[in-house]
This record gives structure tokens, sequence and C-alpha cells, in this order.
């Protein structure tokens, strides 16, 4: 079953506002993930985060690992139309385990 | 340096049929994960191929199968198609096993009728 729960499912925001997504876990995780994925094509991974607290950015992307480890961020700031997409969180629960994909966020920008 | 290459792009079979789907993992990496995406739903892991052999596998079933070749390369064949196999088959290859940084292929669009 779903053992990842992303929020929100789904929301539509004005070009240049910023964006946050969140993704949650009953149970820990050891790495956390971040993708999108466009229609028509294969996920992309966008941060990766390894630590309790860590925070890393990538370009107008801002991730952080939860400190109870049972959750993640994901920020973009100044949203653009090309971040159109769905954003998934993922992540394996410990350094052996398979990856799991939470359902995503389907992201739409309005110019 | 290649990235993942995915074939063919689009599939239609038949109840009952068998397929099989090819990919090309990225330069530099050893293993390829399979993953199984539903419309509207994140990518479900099927299995792990690392050395020729398999490395972890997901809950699928075992007409659900794959082969990894000497030059990285892999395949994954599914025997008696359900109508509920139906997806985006996705195929990941990373540096190392257990990796979990994965890079993507652009997928094949499987549709069972």
């Amino acid at each position: 079953g779903q053992q990842l729960n992303q929020s929100p499912q789904s929301m539509f925001i004005q070009e240049g506002e910023d964006v946050s997504m969140n993704c949650t876990s009953s149970s820990i995780f050891n790495t956390w993930l971040w993708y999108k994925q466009d229609p028509g094509e294969g996920p992309v991974l966008l941060i990766a985060l390894y630590k309790a607290g860590e925070l890393t950015s990538n370009g107008r992307l801002t991730a952080q690992f939860g400190i109870t480890r049972k959750d993640s961020f994901l920020n973009i700031s100044a949203s653009i139309p090309s971040d159109v997409g769905i954003y998934f969180c993922a992540g394996p629960k410990t350094s052996y385990d398979k990856v799991i994909f939470g359902p995503g966020t389907s992201l739409s920008v309005i110019p | 340096e290649t990235g993942v290459t995915q074939s063919p792009t689009h599939l239609i079979k038949t109840r009952g049929q068998q397929v099989t789907l090819r990919c090309s993992s990225q330069s530099g990496h050893n293993t390829v994960s399979w993953y199984q995406q539903a419309l509207g739903q994140g990518p479900q892991f099927i299995f792990q191929y690392y050395r020729e052999e398999e490395n972890g596998r997901g809950n699928f079933p075992p007409r659900f199968s794959g082969l990894q070749f000497p030059n990285y390369s892999s395949e994954l064949n599914v025997n008696a198609l359900e109508l509920d196999d139906s997806a985006l088959y996705l195929c990941a290859s990373s540096l190392v096993a257990g990796g979990h940084e994965q890079y993507f292929g652009p997928g094949t669009r499987l549709t069972v009728t």
C-alpha cells in the first residue's frame, strides 16, 4: 500500500509565485529524493537529501529533510511556466531498501 | 555521456500475450531498476539488476521477469498479460548497486486490450 503521502495533490498558481509542497510518512526514511516528471517523460532527479535537518538548494528549488526523518519539503521560488509537471517525493527506508515513490503533486502555472 | 534509453516507445498487446521491453543504461552505470507507473500514480518498484543478477524485487508476480546483459543493458519480460498490466514501464540506472540516485528513461507505454 501507499507509504508516502504528498500534499497538496494538485495546485494551480500564478507565474512568479512561490510554491510549497510536502511529503510525509508514518515510517522513518534514510534518504529523501525529489523528482519532477513532465508529460510523456521519465522522472528527473531534482534534489537528494541524506541527513535529518539537511537543507539543499538547486537553483530556485530548495528541499529539506525533516528532523523527524518522516517528512520532507520542497519549495520552488518565483515559479515559471516550465515548472509545470508532477513532483514526486521518494526514498528508501534504509540504505538497503528499494525506493518508494509518493503519489505526486501536480503543479500548474498560470502565465 | 548518453542517457537512459528505452524501446519501444509504445506497445499494444492482447490479454494473454507476452511482451519484452528493452533498456540501455546511462554510460558508466552498472545497475538497472524497472518500475511500473499506472496512470495518476507514482512509479512502483518491480526489480533491480546488478552484474546480471536480480538484486531486489518488489511485490510483482513471477510472470514479471528480467535480464541484464554484460553491457549493462536490460530487458523486462511480462508473460500472460492482464488488462491491469497497462501502464508506463520505466527503466532507471544508477552508478552502484543500491544507489538511490537513479536516472530514468522516457518509458514504454504498454496498453493491454
